[in-house]
């Protein structure tokens, strides 16, 4: 079936590095558009990231941007956000989602991962 | 502060029906489709309601939602004691240069 499953969480330093990966199976994983969705503890969800089928664009929220990395290797059906210079505020659970629809209807996530913890603390 | 503004909590009784609205701009909202996503307690998210009014296969038609001008609304009729949940709504922002944005979410409770 489709499935998104998050790895890579974990307990790290301020001014540390984490690198999140997103297995996909169950669908062409090259065909779509992917996110990267985060939610603080006891916050509402805040997007961070997308990358396009082919890695040729992507773009990131005004608070990850110069110290987070989208990317894939469709080879591996995998997604990847490559953490730097992590912060306090940087602590959540992180999703990631497949993007589906096109221009003329929209995009939205219509599958979602279980999600990954990042804690950042010293 | 989210892009998106919804109220940060709704309730009703069994069987009623509510709304829950979703306030952007022309960026946002005004030139872009809304979904709507509901988190049950503890799990991830689930598309709900996408391009502003289809629902996706599984999604009971007791849910429904519509967009005029910069406001978007979800209905929940015949309110269940499962859809106590939180509730987001979301858009695509042309002035952030395509980012993505969320309301704060709504936490709907079932009296």
């Amino acid at each position: 079936q489709v499935q998104l499953v998050e790895s890579g969480g974990g307990l790290v330093k301020p001014g540390g590095s984490l690198r999140l990966s997103c297995a996909a199976s169950g669908f062409t994983f090259s065909d779509y558009y992917m996110s990267w969705i985060r939610q603080a503890p006891g916050k509402g969800l805040e997007w961070v990231s997308y990358i396009s089928s082919s890695s040729s664009y992507t773009n990131y929220a005004d608070s990850v941007k110069g110290r987070f990395t989208i990317s894939r290797d469709n080879a591996k059906n995998s997604l990847y956000l490559q953490m730097n210079s992590l912060r306090a505020e940087d602590t959540a659970v992180y999703y990631c989602a497949r993007e589906s629809g096109a221009v003329e209807e929209g995009y939205y996530m219509d599958v979602w991962g279980k999600g990954t913890t990042v804690t950042v603390s010293s | 502060q989210s892009v998106l503004t919804q109220p940060p909590s709704a309730s009703g009784t069994p069987g009623q029906r509510v709304t829950i609205s979703c306030s952007g701009s022309s960026s946002n909202i005004g030139s872009n489709t809304v979904n709507w996503y509901q988190q049950l307690p503890g799990t991830a998210p689930k598309l709900l309601i996408y391009s502003n009014n289809q629902r996706p296969s599984g999604v009971p038609d007791r849910f429904s939602g519509s967009k005029s001008g910069t406001s978007a609304s979800l209905a929940i009729s015949g309110l269940q004691s499962e859809d106590e949940a939180d509730y987001y709504c979301a858009a695509w922002d042309d002035s952030l240069n395509g980012q993505g944005v969320f309301g704060g979410g709504t936490k709907l409770t079932v009296l």
